[in-house]
């Protein structure tokens, strides 16, 4: 168990829905990481966050936003979704902001788009 | 330049054996070389890592070779067993930009 926490496991909507999924860091860790994993991209960055303020931007969608909040966790929200949405989406947390260190990923949440 | 190359994409290997996984990179800037273990509907486990300033790191049954000027690097799995059949992804990262490039990814398999 990494102490990464993501919810839900599964989600299953249809396209041009919206969806919200939640992350809460370990105990400590300041960022947040957002990626995607699918079969034909493999696992690609989306987004970084850090202590509530965006760090970092990947191969993020305009449809696709992130967010931290004071509490630490972070939700990454999917709108107008198509079915090339569908796949894994992880998020990762580490200690500190500048300093290259360990990312410990959470069980991931399944996105299907039917 | 932000890539990095996996090979194989597949491996099979029998217990006991030495899997070796390979990865490539152009990216000087690269300064942070992790392997990810990753089992079915599981997320990635970090498994270890390595810095450019050393050539090799132990830890355990998984070694980290790293090859500097040939801009490569290496998991070795020594005394491979069933259990560590899994999905491996060796990643790169830069200080200052924390974002884990990874490979595609490796499917290794243990036959008992």
């Amino acid at each position: 168990d990494s102490g990464v926490t993501q919810t839900p496991k599964h989600l299953i909507t249809a396209t041009g829905q919206r969806v919200t999924l939640r992350c809460s860091p370990r105990s400590g860790d300041l960022s947040v990481y957002w990626y995607q994993q699918s079969l034909d991209q493999g696992l690609q960055f989306l987004i970084q966050y850090y202590n509530g303020e965006e760090r970092a931007k990947g191969n993020i969608l305009e449809r696709f936003s992130a967010q931290q909040f004071p509490d630490l966790h972070s939700e990454l929200n999917l709108s107008s979704l198509e079915l090339g949405d569908s796949a894994l989406y992880f998020c990762a947390s580490s200690a500190t902001r500048t300093e290259t260190s360990e990312q410990y990923f959470g069980p991931g949440t399944r996105l299907t788009v039917t | 330049q932000q890539q990095v190359k996996q090979s194989p994409q597949s491996l099979i290997v029998q217990k006991g054996g030495i899997p070796i996984i390979n990865c490539a990179y152009e990216n000087t800037a690269f300064d942070y070389f992790p392997w990810y273990q990753q089992f079915p509907g599981k997320g990635p486990a970090l498994l270890i890592a390595i810095r450019p300033d050393v050539s090799e790191k132990k830890e355990g049954r998984f070694t980290i070779s790293f090859n500097k000027s040939a801009k490569q690097f290496s998991l070795h799995i020594m005394d491979s067993q069933p259990g560590d059949s899994a999905t491996y992804f060796c990643a790169a990262s830069t200080r200052g930009a924390q974002k884990l490039v990874f490979g595609q990814g490796t499917r290794l398999t243990i036959n008992p």
